[in-house]
């Protein structure tokens, strides 16, 4: 079945540093990724949708500015949270099509804290 | 958009019981309804899906089904069983390819 890695899978920072999260699909092309965001006991928030190549999309509500997605390759995406706040603190997951199917296969999540 | 509501919130069962969960959805277009299986701290697992084409779907202890008239779907789990207990979270996409997803049932099954 399709694969979807995430590094790292948990991040202790300081407030104010950045921090990037990688989200890889290691055996197909994934031409869709998406970036969810989700609080314990809550359902999955979408935050963006990127395509390869092409600037991400966010969803309302999400400062693009401060969660930097990029889409460089079929293979890769990456999230950077900005100057990061304790109110930032929470775990990332994304996802990946292959653009045959609407099918979404997750990477394992990013348990970001925020100190 | 799409709007997706899942019930119950959590489910409460005894082993082997049946348990069932149900989601509507707003957008007629919508054509694709994945069930996924979270466990605690761990990623969602899609554990079966139906596409609009098709009323009914198993899968040994697991089905869904469909209802487009009605625009709902509904997951079934039977003979239950402890590892069955997870957070499940339906979902439903269009031509877009963005899902909306259910806010989740935290099915709990009682040893």
């Amino acid at each position: 079945g399709a694969v979807v890695s995430q590094h790292p899978s948990r991040v202790i920072c300081k407030s104010g540093t950045s921090v990037k999260i990688e989200c890889r699909s290691l055996d197909f092309q994934a031409t869709t990724m998406f970036w969810y965001r989700q609080f314990p006991k809550k359902s999955l928030m979408l935050m963006a949708t990127s395509n390869e190549g092409s600037k991400a999309t966010y969803e309302q509500g999400v400062e693009k500015d401060k969660f930097l997605i990029n889409h460089a390759s079929l293979t890769l995406s990456t999230l950077t949270v900005t100057s990061a706040h304790p109110e930032d603190s929470s775990f990332y997951i994304c996802s990946a099509t292959s653009g045959r199917t609407d099918t979404q296969y997750f990477g394992p999540g990013t348990r970001l804290t925020v100190l | 958009g799409e709007n997706v509501e899942q019930h119950p919130s959590t489910l409460s069962v005894q082993e082997g019981d049946s348990a069932v969960i149900k989601c509507t959805y707003s957008d007629s277009a919508s054509n694709y309804f994945p069930w996924y299986k979270q466990e605690l701290g761990k990623r969602p697992q899609l554990i079966i899906d139906i596409r609009s084409n098709v009323g009914e779907k198993k899968d040994q202890r697991i089905a869904v089904t469909l209802n487009k008239t009605a625009k709902h779907f509904s997951l079934h789990i039977t003979e239950t069983q402890p590892e069955d207990s997870a957070v499940y979270f339906c979902a439903a996409s269009g031509g877009s390819y963005i899902p909306t997803f259910g806010r989740g049932t935290s099915l709990i099954v009682h040893p």
